[in-house]
């Protein structure tokens, strides 16, 4: 069984622009979670996806945004780009999301904006 | 929200010896507590979990406790091996794995 897929693997943007990263989950996860993770603040929840929705959100401004579509695959959007928005985006995926479920990391996508 | 703080952010050990990971949360109704371990440029992997009605879990060299009344747990990794070196990192969730708050990782240093 195929792992979480995350593309592009890199990403170079300036300032100003937006990006789209994508996410493909483990066959049957409906369940996808998007984290940011840097140096100094670490792994922080973004959102997460399930049944097309946005079922839960983390303190990250409006400029973060998702979604998710019928086969599970999500995006992620970032608009107007700032430098702090340099970090690793892992996507994580795990069945239904429920209390007794485990969650599956995606090797992630590395964004530098100059 | 859910506040995690993770001690210490630095450790080395001699191959061989115990490592102790401590954390600490904020929200009385996280439930779900796992570890993951995260090697470098590698993706976060799940280690070992803890649910809120278990005090201890373990798995091999590996063991975690839980202590609901203080809001901290722990991670023990015993016989520590080179293989171990790896930065670790702690959550807490009330509703599950899919909303996890981290702890800002552990980077552990087993020295053969």
């Amino acid at each position: 069984k195929a792992g979480v897929t995350q593309t592009p693997r890199y990403l170079i943007k300036t300032r100003g622009q937006q990006v789209t990263l994508s996410c493909s989950p483990i066959s049957g996860h409906r369940s996808v979670s998007w984290y940011q993770q840097t140096p100094g603040q670490g792994l922080q929840f973004l959102f997460e996806y399930f049944s097309e929705t946005q079922r839960n959100k983390g303190n990250f401004p409006g400029r973060f945004s998702g979604r998710q579509f019928s086969n599970s695959r999500s995006e992620m959007n970032v608009s107007t780009l700032e430098l702090g928005d340099s970090a690793l985006y892992l996507c994580a995926s795990s069945l239904a999301g429920r209390s007794d479920e485990k969650l599956f990391f995606g090797s992630g996508t590395q964004l530098s904006v100059l | 929200g859910e506040n995690v703080e993770q001690h210490p952010s630095t450790l080395s050990v001699q191959e061989g010896d115990s490592a102790v990971i401590k954390c600490t949360y904020s929200d009385s109704a996280s439930n779900y507590f796992p570890w993951y371990k995260q090697e470098l440029g590698k993706r976060p992997q799940l280690i070992i979990d803890i649910r809120s009605n278990v005090g201890e879990k373990k798995d091999q060299r590996i063991a975690v406790t839980l202590n609901k009344t203080a809001k901290h747990f722990s991670l023990h990794i015993t016989e520590t091996q080179p293989e171990d070196s790896a930065v670790y990192f702690c959550a807490a969730s009330r509703g599950g794995a899919n909303n996890l708050f981290f702890g800002t990782g552990t980077r552990l240093t087993v020295i053969p």
